[in-house]
Formats: structure tokens, sequence, C-alpha cells
């Protein structure tokens, strides 16, 4: 089982470059997020989705936008990237909107803006 | 608005001792889930544990428990005879009602286990 894929795992990236993060997931499940990590401050939500075509932002979503046209994949874009977007990126799903359900991580993606 | 706050920035203590990692958290959610994340020196989060907020007994498993208090807001995880395979980042998170029903994290906890 693939579970959680996030494709890359490394990049690099010039000031003012554009990129999209893949997040692709084989579970079925309804609910998508982008979340980025940052030493000390854990992980934060950047925007999320409930359903296909559906998007929706979170906590952090400035310089970022998103897309959801299939249920399996969540599109993580940069339009314009800053260094303070070096972080990592995790995606998670999970299969609905239960209190108690669990979500599942991709690997992460680690980004470095120069 | 729901906050984890997790004090312990880093915590080192020598193989084979106990360690307790703690966990506070605010919500003003009534139905609310607690999860403990680790993260390993290769990056992924894995899965310890949920409790939901109507269960407040003690968890063990294995070398690994968890003591959840209403009363106190807390949900502190401890380590029995820590090895060095469980040095890791330690993340509590918390899930209440809200549309996106996304987790909510604290900081996390960098525990290395010296031999």
């Amino acid at each position: 089982n693939a579970g959680v894929t996030q494709t890359p795992k490394f990049r690099v990236l010039k000031t003012g470059q554009s990129m999209t993060l893949l997040c692709a997931q084989d579970m079925n499940h309804e609910y998508m997020y982008w979340y980025r990590q940052d030493p000390g401050m854990g992980l934060r939500l950047i925007h999320y989705s409930v359903g296909e075509g559906t998007t929706a932002k979170g906590e952090v979503p400035d310089g970022y936008n998103v897309s959801r046209l299939k249920k399996q994949n969540f599109l993580l874009g940069l339009e314009s990237a800053a260094p303070s977007q070096t972080s990592v990126y995790f995606c998670a799903s999970q299969i609905g909107g239960g209190v108690n359900t669990e979500a599942f991580f991709g690997q992460g993606t680690r980004l470095t803006v120069v | 608005a729901q906050k984890v706050t997790q004090a312990q920035t880093e915590i080192s203590v020598v193989e084979k001792e106990d360690v307790t990692l703690d966990c506070v958290y605010e919500t003003r959610d009534t139905t609310y889930y607690l999860f403990w994340y680790k993260q390993p020196p290769s990056g992924e989060l894995v899965f310890l544990i949920r409790r939901n907020s109507f269960d407040e007994q003690n968890e063990i498993s294995g070398r690994y428990s968890w003591n959840f208090q209403k009363s106190t807001s807390s949900f502190n995880f401890t380590i029995t005879a820590s090895q060095v395979v469980d040095s890791a980042v330690y993340f509590c998170a918390l899930r209440g009602g809200s549309s996106a029903r996304q987790l909510t994290f604290g900081s996390g906890t960098q525990l290395t286990v010296l031999p």
C-alpha cells in the first residue's frame, strides 16, 4: 500500500521561482491537508480540502495556492517562492470528518528557497 | 481557538531512564481527540496514540504509557526504560470540532537518549 505519497522529497528553489508539490493518496480519503513544519513551531495548517473540487485556507495560507481537481491528488503551489517559505511540507489525508479519524501523513518535502 | 503547549523543547536522558513528555491543551470543544506522534531523524510522522475527551483511563502499550487528565487539560506521555531508538521529536496534537477537522500541533519535544 502506497498510502500518502509526496513528490518531490527535496527541492531547492531560487527566490521568485515557482513550483508545485504533489500529494497523492490511494485510500479514497475525502479530507486532505497541507502543513508546514518549522523549527520550534510544530506543524501549521496551510490549506485543506474536504472533498474533490473544494479547498479552504488554513492558518498560514499566504503565498500558497492549492487545487483538488481529482479526489486522490492535492496540489500545493508556490507562485513566487520566498526564503520565508523554506520549510518541510507535509501532506495528510483522512477518510472523513470524524473527530476520531486517524490522519495519514506523507514522508514530507524539504524545500529550500535561496 | 485551540492550542497545544509542549513546554519542554529538549530533553536528554541516559538509556534505561524513564522520561515523561508533557502536553497541555486548550479547547472550548466538549468533544475532542488528543494524539501523539513520533518524528524520528528520518523525518516521517509516526502515529502513536489517540484518546477521546470522554475516556480518561490511562493507557499502556509496552514501554509507552499515557496519562490523560481532563481537570488539568494535560495528556502526558511516559517512556519507561528508554532506549536509544526512542530518540526523536515527539508531537502532541488536538483535533476538535472545527469544520476543517485539522490537527493542531504542539511545538514538539526533542528527546535524546544517550547510550
